[in-house]
């Protein structure tokens, strides 16, 4: 089966820029998951969705950060206006329910 | 608070020797123990997932163990292989799949 799939792979912006990442989670997965790895440290939950709906967003910075599912399968992860703070790798995962979570491969973002 | 610690925090060993990591936790209430392996540059990967009853899983040359008593947890890597060279996350799921990771212990496996 395909795996989750993110892109872009790599970005670098300027501070105060603003930048938006997608993820394709695995066909069939209702729950979604963005986080936030800084390097040298283990990924941080940012938000999860079940279906199109918003479990958990208690650790998102939502002054900066916003993030949409469409129709239950795609979803991107916003950052507007970028910080220095906000480098890190951002990565998605999905998972049927309370099983397994399957991680996509990241997307690397530089903050300058 | 819900914590997972991971120890050492890097570790450098000889291609073919083995290895022991351990990972220490303080989350409630428990649902079950993971550890992932992370290469540099992509997304991590699971090797064993352990519930409360469980004390061992391998999977292949990866045998994770877990003491639910002392929230302790190890993952042995016999005859290590180049390939090992990673990150190895321990995560704890608190339950409906909320899980809480650890910093990693990055291996090194040098021939």
């Amino acid at each position: 089966e395909a795996g989750v799939a993110q892109s872009p792979r790599y970005k670098i912006i300027e501070k105060r820029q603003s930048v938006a990442f997608w993820c394709n989670p695995i066909s069939g997965h209702a729950t979604l998951y963005w986080y936030q790895q800084i390097l040298g440290q283990g990924p941080k939950l940012l938000i999860q969705f079940q279906n199109n709906g918003v479990v958990d967003d208690s650790q998102l910075p939502k002054d900066r950060f916003s993030a949409e599912r469409l129709k239950g399968v795609d979803s991107t992860l916003k950052i507007q206006p970028a910080k220095l703070e906000d480098s890190a790798v951002y990565l998605c995962a999905s998972s049927l329910g309370e099983f397994e979570q399957y991680f996509g491969p990241g997307t690397r973002l530089t903050v300058t | 608070k819900n914590q997972v610690e991971q120890s050492p925090q890097s570790l450098i060993i000889l291609e073919g020797k083995n290895c022991t990591l351990q990972c220490n936790y303080t989350v409630s209430p428990f649902s079950n123990l993971r550890w992932y392996k992370q290469d540099t540059g992509r997304g991590p990967v699971s090797l064993t997932i352990m519930t409360f009853s469980e004390n061992t899983k391998s999977n292949g040359r990866y045998t994770a163990t877990l003491d639910a008593d002392t929230k302790q947890s190890s993952l042995h890597i016999t005859a290590s292989q180049l390939s090992d060279s990673a990150s190895y996350i321990c995560v704890v799921s608190g339950g409906y799949n909320k899980l809480i990771f650890g910093a990693g212990t990055r291996l090194a496996v040098h021939p």
